[in-house]
């Protein structure tokens, strides 16, 4: 059963920095591409980056709303995607969702996501 | 950005057929998606490539078209399809539309 569990999320000031990460299991992790996107409350989803899979070398593309301020990884030996926020501004306030991703660049799994509030 | 468009709320009755549309602002080809969200869970992946029914989604639901005009169908419609559906594109980065809101009446 393909499982995906986002942790490390909060409160943060603005300016202040915060990493996300989502442990994966129950599919080979690095066959996979995998996908950031984050949700306003009451809005609609906004995709943020996705890492590539082993294949592809693991490069990396970004919305260019996020470009230069977060940056996604990830530990193949621990099956774990990370979310590096840096910058952040109040209107980053989201829940955040990892979310593995097919070739075709749509996402058949979501982790169940992480709440993000940037306040001061 | 390609931008999607969809109606924002639709009401039907169980039983009923509903089709939501997205509308993209270039064409898309077939590189359009569905999901399902119900309150306060992840979205659900539905469709893919338009028409392609993810492997253990009820055959209630298809899509179809092609470029600019995408059509999700639910039929018949039954009272635990209450939720919102989004369409997304992956033509270029991926985007999402603003989201059906579908209740039964």
């Amino acid at each position: 059963e393909v499982k995906l569990l986002e942790s490390g999320g909060g409160l943060v000031q603005p300016g202040g920095s915060l990493r996300l990460s989502c442990a994966a299991s129950g599919f080979t992790f690095t066959d996979f591409y995998m996908s950031w996107i984050r949700q306003p409350p009451g809005k609609a989803p906004e995709w943020l980056g996705v890492i590539r899979n082993k294949a592809n070398g693991y490069t990396t593309e970004y919305n260019p709303s996020v470009k230069g301020r977060f940056t996604i990884s990830r530990d193949n030996t621990q099956n774990i995607l990370y979310l590096q926020m840096n910058t952040l501004r109040a209107e980053d306030t989201a829940i955040y969702y990892c979310a593995r991703t097919r070739r075709g660049h749509y996402f058949d799994y979501w982790g169940q996501g992480v709440m993000v509030t940037v306040s001061s | 950005d390609t931008v999607l468009t969809q109606s924002p709320a639709l009401a039907v009755s169980p039983g009923e057929r509903v089709t939501i549309s997205c509308r993209a602002s270039e064409s898309v080809s077939t590189r359009m998606h569905w999901y399902q969200q119900k309150p306060g869970q992840q979205p659900k992946l539905l469709i893919y490539g338009a028409s392609n029914l993810e492997s253990g989604v009820p055959a209630r639901f298809s899509g179809s078209g092609s470029g600019t005009d995408f059509t999700l169908t639910i039929d018949p419609v039954e009272a635990n399809d209450t939720a919102t559906y989004f369409c997304q594109q992956s033509w270029n980065d991926p985007t999402f539309g603003g989201g059906t809101k579908l209740e039964l009446k």
